[in-house]
């Protein structure tokens, strides 16, 4: 949705860091999550994070949420080739809707070798 | 069965025909959801469903656009007089919510993939 921004593209090398970043508007959004996607599957959720939190971490991935700047961001850590396909950031809760996500266009992330 | 799934995978039509896409949830899912993926931009929210009533429609583009669960599991999205710009991967998600606030994973199917020449 337009009120969710990601850059479009990353590319990394293998064993490095990604960061991925997303902006949204809705200062009334509770979860705020990270979806992954792969040619020809569907959404896998990555992981979330709730509102009231600052820090994430499961695994190699760590989240980020700044609820001033209303930013959000995913550290990849150690990342592999695996890990290439498109990451979504998205948001829940948005004024009075139960249940919808609001999506951001998503970034394409590549890893190099 | 294990996940969530949707049938066809793929569908070539004509444009001013009649489509039904379908989605099977996972078992005992109460909440169903569908959303539409263009090329190059992320999922757009059309429809959500609590059991067999649909909690929310907003995001159906017009009226050509309609969905039903009539017994609170297997979701049609049924759309009339296709169109070009129909032209999508459509999603179906469920999960076992909902209460507000609260969180529960939605569990994304594979899409089916519509084309409209």
């Amino acid at each position: 949705g337009e009120d969710v921004e990601q850059s479009l593209f990353l590319s990394v090398r293998e064993g490095d860091s990604s960061v991925i970043n997303c902006t949204y508007t809705d200062s009334s959004s509770t979860y705020l999550y990270w979806y992954k996607q792969e040619p020809g599957a569907g959404l896998q959720l990555l992981t979330y994070i709730f509102s009231n939190m600052d820090m994430k971490q499961d695994q190699r991935l760590t989240v980020l949420l700044n609820k001033k700047d209303k930013h959000l961001s995913l550290r990849i850590a150690d990342t592999q080739t695996g890990d290439s396909a498109i990451y979504f950031c998205a948001e829940k809760n948005r004024g009075s809707t139960l249940g919808r996500l609001y999506f951001g266009r998503g970034t394409q992330l590549t890893v190099w070798p | 069965g294990a996940g969530v799934s949707q049938t066809p995978s793929n569908k070539v039509t004509e444009k001013g025909k009649y489509v039904e896409l379908r989605c099977d949830p996972i078992s005992g899912h109460t909440a169903l959801y569908w959303y539409r993926q263009s090329l190059g931009q992320g999922p757009e929210f059309l429809i959500y469903f609590q059991g067999t009533g649909a909690a929310d429609d907003s995001g159906l583009p017009n009226d050509r656009f309609f969905a039903v669960r009539p017994e609170g599991s297997v979701s049609t999205l049924k759309i009339q007089r296709t169109e070009r710009g129909d032209s999508a991967v459509y999603l179906c998600a469920s999960s076992a919510e909902v209460g507000w606030g609260s969180h529960s994973e939605q569990f994304f199917g594979p899409g089916t993939r519509l084309t409209v020449l």
